[in-house]
Formats: C-alpha cells, structure tokens, sequence
C-alpha cells in the first residue's frame, strides 16, 4: 500500500543545534502532516500544510519551528534551535483532500536532544 | 482542547475475549476515526465511522458513533495476541483538514 517514508529513523543532536526531520509522503497526496509522540503518550498535533502553506498549527509548534516542501520533494519539519524538551518521536503523515479518507502515517524519527 | 473524557488507560485481557475501548469528544466532528499503533510504528487506520453511520463492522473490529453524546467505541471480538497494540481514535476537522488524536488504549491481549 501507500507508504509515507521517514528518514533518519534516529537523530541525535546537541541542544541548541539545528535539525531537519525528512519526510517523503504519498506520491499523490495533497495534505501533509506533523504530529509529536513523547514515549507511551498521545499524538500530539504540531501543524498542517497544504498548497504550500501552513494551514493550522498547535501551540506545540514554537517559534522555532518551520515546516516547508521545497519543489514538491520533501516535506521537513526544522527545529532551529532545539531544546531538550523537543526530544520525541516525529510522525509525518499525509492524506488526500477530505476528512473520510485514510491519513497514512510514516515510521517516525525519534528525536533525542542531549 | 477536542478532548474531553477520554484518558490514556491500559487494558489487558485474555486472549478470546471481546474488548470495547471508549472514546468521547468535545467539538463537532463528521467522521471518527479508530487507529492502532504498533510498537515502533506510525499508526494505521482500521476503520472508520462517519456521522451519518451509528454503527461499522470489519471482521472482528465493531465501531459505533453517538453523535447526541459526541462518543465513539471499538470493540474486538474474540481477541487475539496480534490485536495487542495502542488504539487511538481521532476525530476531523474539516474546515483545515486535520486529525486529533485522543489519548489512546494500551491494549495487551494475554495468551
């Protein structure tokens, strides 16, 4: 099936520094995603994006963070700089336009700052 | 916040038993959405129930919605040890085209 692939599976970063999360979604999707999972806990929504644009973000979506998918390619979530509370595991997702279709997940990054 | 009484709780139960995990909502939503995560992994949906639906079955999987008491459930029947996973549901809003995700049911089915 469709498959939205995530790369690196692992960072690990100083605080302080900057960090790029990869995503390549599904080929013909519209929608793109960031959620933030602390181990064992909820997914928790970061922002949305479509058209090129952010459409909605969370108050977990500081200042610090950008969202942007340049030409078309990778969707990236940046983090600049980190702080050790960003540590978690980043899920990008992507869907096609509607609310009663499937939003497929990737594998996550796990993030680490130390 | 979309979320109102729902709580990240664990549940074990024995393999062959029927499970039901709850779910309730606080803002307007059209469509309910039940995924299961799997250790290491992103979530993956396994059904979905809209308004206009007030009950949705695939295999051993049963989803019903009560829009009046803005609820949802998810039953497994018969579980079995490869239905041990995290089960989130999620609601839409579809003015932006997003997804929340509720807190989830840690799920572990003992053989």
């Amino acid at each position: 099936g469709p498959k939205v692939l995530q790369i690196p599976s692992h960072q690990i970063i100083d605080m302080g520094q900057m960090v790029t999360l990869n995503c390549d979604p599904v080929s013909n999707h519209l929608y793109f995603y960031w959620y933030k999972q602390i181990l064992g806990q909820q997914m928790e929504f970061l922002v949305n994006f479509y058209n090129g644009k952010v459409m909605e973000k969370s108050k977990l979506f500081k200042d610090q963070f950008s969202v942007e998918r340049p030409d078309g390619s990778y969707f990236t979530l940046k983090i600049q700089p980190t702080a050790l509370e960003d540590s978690a595991v980043y899920f990008c997702a992507s869907s096609p336009p509607g609310t009663n279709t499937e939003v497929f997940f990737g594998k996550g990054t796990r993030l680490t700052v130390v | 916040s979309q979320w109102g009484e729902e709580n990240l709780q664990a549940l074990s139960i024995q393999e062959g038993e029927d499970v039901t995990m709850n779910c309730s909502y606080k803002t307007y939503t059209t469509v309910v959405h039940w995924y299961r995560q799997d250790s290491g992994r992103g979530p993956a949906l396994i059904i979905l129930i809209r308004s206009n639906e007030r009950e949705k079955r695939s295999g051993r999987l049963r989803a019903t919605l009560d829009t009046s008491s803005q609820s949802s459930s998810l039953s497994i029947t018969a579980a079995q040890c490869e239905d041990t996973a995290v089960y989130f549901c999620a609601t839409a809003n579809t003015g932006y085209q997003n997804f929340y995700f509720g807190k989830g049911t840690s799920l572990t089915v003992i053989p």
